[in-house]
């Protein structure tokens, strides 16, 4: 039974230009959640989607960066135009649904932007 | 709105010593409160979780936590550590209807031989 799966695990990128991450729920998981955690920080929410809708994207700043979790295949978190300041790890984590109360959280992507 | 304070950033502590790792939280209502531990280069693991009940929550690899209502507290406890237990714990909790977690800052255990 395989966890979370997030690719790729390491990103480097140079000023200007687009990440995409992806994310993989666990089988069965249908809501899917995505977190920063920037250099010796706890890791701040983003945003919330279950298949195909955004429930809750009150932490995604709000330019350059989007997020979609399509009705086929993996959940992406995209950033255009990436900064130095964009530089964190990116975790994924996912749920059975709302009041699941239980998040899974997969092994995270480093973003290096130099 | 919801805050986390995990007063300490670092606990250094010998094997087979206990341990307390401290959590305050801030909320002007009903929450669920979460550990979580992370080992060095993976994502987070669930260690326990209080949503009702009993205020002593049991979790994984012996650790325990408490919830004190009064205090706004959720205090992770073990009686005695393993070198196997040096991680990142965080402390979190979401507000009851919501989803999202929101994070303390985290606690550096480091545990001696």
């Amino acid at each position: 039974n395989a966890g979370v799966m997030q690719n790729p695990r390491h990103l480097v990128r140079r000023r200007g230009q687009e990440a995409r991450l992806r994310c993989s729920p666990m089988k069965g998981h249908s809501h899917v959640y995505w977190y920063r955690q920037l250099p010796e920080e706890g890791l701040k929410f983003m945003v919330y989607l279950q298949k195909e809708n955004i429930i809750d994207e009150s932490g995604m700043p709000k330019e350059r960066f989007s997020a979609e979790f399509p009705k086929e295949g993996p959940s992406i978190l995209r950033i255009q135009q990436v900064v130095r300041g964009d530089s964190a790890a990116y975790f994924c984590a996912s749920s059975t649904g709302t009041g699941a109360y239980e998040q899974y959280f997969g092994p995270g992507t480093r973003l290096t932007v130099t | 709105a919801q805050s986390v304070t995990q007063l300490d950033s670092q606990v250094p502590v010998f094997e087979e010593a206990p341990v307390e790792l401290r959590c305050n939280y801030s909320s002007s209502v009903s929450v669920y409160l979460f550990w979580y531990v992370q080992y060095p280069n993976q994502g987070l693991q669930l260690l326990l979780k209080y949503l009702s009940g009993s205020t002593l929550v049991k979790g994984i690899n012996g650790f325990e936590a408490e919830f004190n209502k009064s205090q706004t507290s959720f205090h992770l406890r073990k009686p005695s550590v393993h070198i196997s237990d040096t991680a990142e714990y965080f402390c979190a909790v979401s507000e009851r209807g919501t989803d999202k977690l929101i994070f303390g800052t985290g606690t550096r255990l480091q545990v001696f031989p």
